[in-house]
């Protein structure tokens, strides 16, 4: 049975510090990993996606990293700004259940103005 | 235009009540599907329907049923509400399933409180 889970559950940093948040999984077996973010009160945004051939997505002031073999994901996030404050979450995709997403609980950022 | 739809986005209701969250996407995709996000914030997939194909979560109650009049409609109907059933419900969507390597879209979320 896949687990995500998301290390650290909190963090906050003073604006325009660059920051990294993880994510790891028990089974090397996905097809893909996606992070979204999610506000309060809110839905959630999908980040990236990232395949299970790729290494890294970038978009912006964000870069997410996969090792499928280790089961880790990294989202770095640089020069942070108060708007990043929000919720990071780590899914995987690894077919059979529902067919849905497998996530982690999540990281919960606040980026100090 | 809201790609994916939910209403109503607050429900509060009796236990034993029989209730339906209704859920709409715009984006044409072959893939819809709910999950619950408990008070612990966790998220968990519930159900996924591609093409008239319905894949259930087995930990599921069987209270829960899905409903899809076209492709572009998922409702979520639920039984005899339990006061364990109070969460927060997302409907979402993809192109394809979820192997096909497609992000997923999700609504805003209904918040269900059962009294």
């Amino acid at each position: 049975k896949q687990e995500v889970t998301q290390i650290p559950a909190a963090l906050s940093v003073p604006e325009g510090e660059n920051l990294v948040l993880n994510c790891s999984f028990t089974d090397s077996a996905i097809y893909n990993l996606q992070w979204f973010r999610q506000d309060p009160g809110k839905g959630l945004t999908s980040l990236l996606l990232i395949q299970s051939s790729q290494r890294e997505q970038t978009s912006g002031r964000l870069n997410a990293s996969l090792d499928k073999s280790s089961g880790r994901s990294t989202l770095y996030i640089a020069a942070s700004q108060p708007g990043d404050s929000a919720t990071y979450l780590c899914a995987v995709y690894s077919g059979g259940g529902a067919d849905g997403l497998t996530f982690g609980k999540g990281t919960h950022l606040i980026i100090q103005p | 235009d809201t790609a994916v739809s939910q209403t109503p986005k607050y429900l509060v209701t009796q236990m034993g009540n029989d209730k339906s969250i209704k859920c709409e996407q715009n984006l044409g995709h072959d893939t819809m599907y709910w999950y619950k996000q408990d008070s612990k914030k966790f998220l968990k997939i519930m159900f996924s329907y591609n093409n008239k194909e319905l894949i259930i979560n087995e930990t599921v109650p069987n209270r829960f049923s899905p409903k899809s009049p076209d492709k572009a409609h998922l409702n979520l109907h639920i039984n005899s509400l339990e006061l364990g059933d109070s969460a927060v419900y997302f409907c979402a969507s993809s192109l394809r399933g979820g192997g096909s390597g497609n992000t997923i879209y999700f609504g805003e979320g209904s918040w269900l409180t059962v009294v």
